[in-house]
């Protein structure tokens, strides 16, 4: 969808692992956005950063998660020591600046994380 | 504090036949309100956007939505529908100034031959 990229598309995890989720941005997009859909609930809103500064991290759990959008590499969501609760489709967007009416907010095709 | 509420998680219509899918928000402040589309494995895509200026807003793919302030609502229709329509959609509130969305639950649309 309009060059956001996401990998692995599939992550496999045992319970006390550490999951790792890449997200490149559409190329010149410096605002990216995590968020997170629960099996039959609708995306909620994790975390937004802009080149290597964290803006708004409100949505974020307060333990085992951090993000990080670096000056060289794709945004990056860590879990340390994943739980089943983890398990959900987290999806990544990025827009080229602050975009209130989101017409230039393109999201990546997320990545579907399963913790046995 | 902003919410959205879509109702009916599955909806299934007949080719050619009109698509309602319905959308209620709530907002302290004058919103900001979305259609997103998405298609089995891929991202987001949006259809339509509310952004206080006309009421009824065209969206693509020939969709579109109708803000009634006094219904709180924001309902997606599509005259006729066609088999590629079969996909999530996803209801979507924030406000001026806002960089997150606050999303409703999704509704699944199937297009019955």
């Amino acid at each position: 969808n309009a060059g956001v990229m996401q990998n692995p598309r599939h992550l496999v995890r045992r319970r006390g692992q550490e999951a790792r989720l890449r997200c490149s941005p559409v190329k010149g997009h410096s605002h990216v956005y995590w968020y997170r859909q629960l099996p039959e609930e609708g995306l909620k809103f994790m975390v937004y950063l802009q080149k290597e500064n964290i803006i708004d991290e409100s949505g974020m759990p307060k333990e085992r998660f951090s993000a990080e959008f670096p000056k060289e590499g794709p945004s990056i969501l860590r879990i340390q020591q994943v739980v089943r609760g983890d398990s959900a489709a987290y999806f990544c967007a990025s827009s080229p600046s602050q975009e209130p009416t989101n017409e230039k907010l393109f999201f990546g095709s997320g990545t579907q994380l399963s913790v046995l | 504090a902003q919410s959205v509420t879509q109702l009916g998680s599955h909806v299934s219509v007949s080719e050619g036949a009109l698509v309602l899918l319905r959308c209620n928000y709530s907002s302290s402040v004058p919103p900001y309100l979305f259609w997103y589309v998405q298609y089995p494995n891929q991202g987001l895509q949006l259809l339509l956007k509310y952004t206080s200026a006309a009421t009824l807003v065209k969206g693509i793919n020939g969709f579109e939505a109708e803000f009634k302030k006094s219904e709180t609502s924001f309902h997606l229709t599509k005259p006729s529908a066609h088999m590629s329509d079969a996909a999530e959609y996803f209801c979507a509130v924030s406000h001026q100034g806002a960089q997150k969305l606050v999303f409703g639950q999704g509704t699944r649309l199937t297009i019955n031959p």
